[in-house]
């Protein structure tokens, strides 16, 4: 069964510093998604993307935060200076349409911020 | 999106079925009642979703109460492997696509 695969699987950072989480969506899916879980706290929507363009954000998606499909595969989240505040998992999803349509999860990205 | 409200925490005994209930009494007409669950250390997956009908898929089913105000998420038989937190959302499908998480029900597996 095709799925969502997010690298690293742990990335450690020094705060103040650029990192990119990276996610290659399922192939058919049209729709990418930004999530993350701060250690013990919810699962919290950033961002999401859909015909090149971000279509929804939250108020944690701020201008640190970028996204982009930079190629027919990889959906990419960068964030340009990191706190110690971002440290969470993120996780990327796909759907193959909005509205009811599932959505599928990668198993996320440890972010460490130093 | 429609705020839902579910157990913090519920026990099952292996092979026995499992009942979770989600209580969603502001859902408007347009709202889909959608169940994911997240296994330790994994991203949430999707379980089920339905509208006003009774569901059933190979992961699950949904029973849905006539006036919609909640549902319930069963598993027929539980396994070791369904211990997870499971989370019952309301989509508005005119609405964004994107998903709002609740605390879910923390389901543990009795051996």
């Amino acid at each position: 069964e095709p799925e969502v695969t997010q690298t690293p699987s742990h990335q450690v950072t020094q705060m103040g510093q650029e990192v990119i989480l990276r996610c290659v969506p399922i192939s058919n899916h049209l729709y990418f998604y930004w999530y993350r879980q701060i250690l013990g706290q919810k699962v919290e929507f950033l961002v999401s993307f859909y015909n090149n363009e971000i279509s929804e954000k939250s108020e944690i998606f701020d201008d640190q935060f970028s996204v982009e499909r930079p190629d027919g595969s990889n959906f990419t989240l960068k964030i340009r200076s990191t706190k110690l505040e971002d440290s969470a998992m993120y996780f990327c999803a796909s759907s193959v349409g909005g509205g009811n349509q599932p959505q599928h999860f990668g198993d996320g990205t440890r972010l460490s911020i130093l | 999106d429609a705020k839902t409200t579910q157990p913090n925490s519920m026990e099952s005994n292996e092979e026995e079925p499992v009942h979770l209930p989600c209580n969603h009494s502001t859902i408007s007409g347009t709202d889909y009642i959608h169940w994911y669950r997240q296994l330790p250390s994994q991203g949430p997956e999707y379980v089920i979703h339905g509208l006003t009908s009774n569901v059933n898929n190979r992961m699950a089913s949904l029973a849905i109460a006539e006036d919609r105000k909640s549902s319930t998420l069963i598993l027929h038989r539980a396994t070791l492997r369904d211990a997870a937190v499971y989370y019952c959302i309301l989509r508005d499908v005119s609405g964004a696509n994107n998903l709002f998480f609740g605390t879910g029900t923390r389901l543990t597996v009795i051996p």
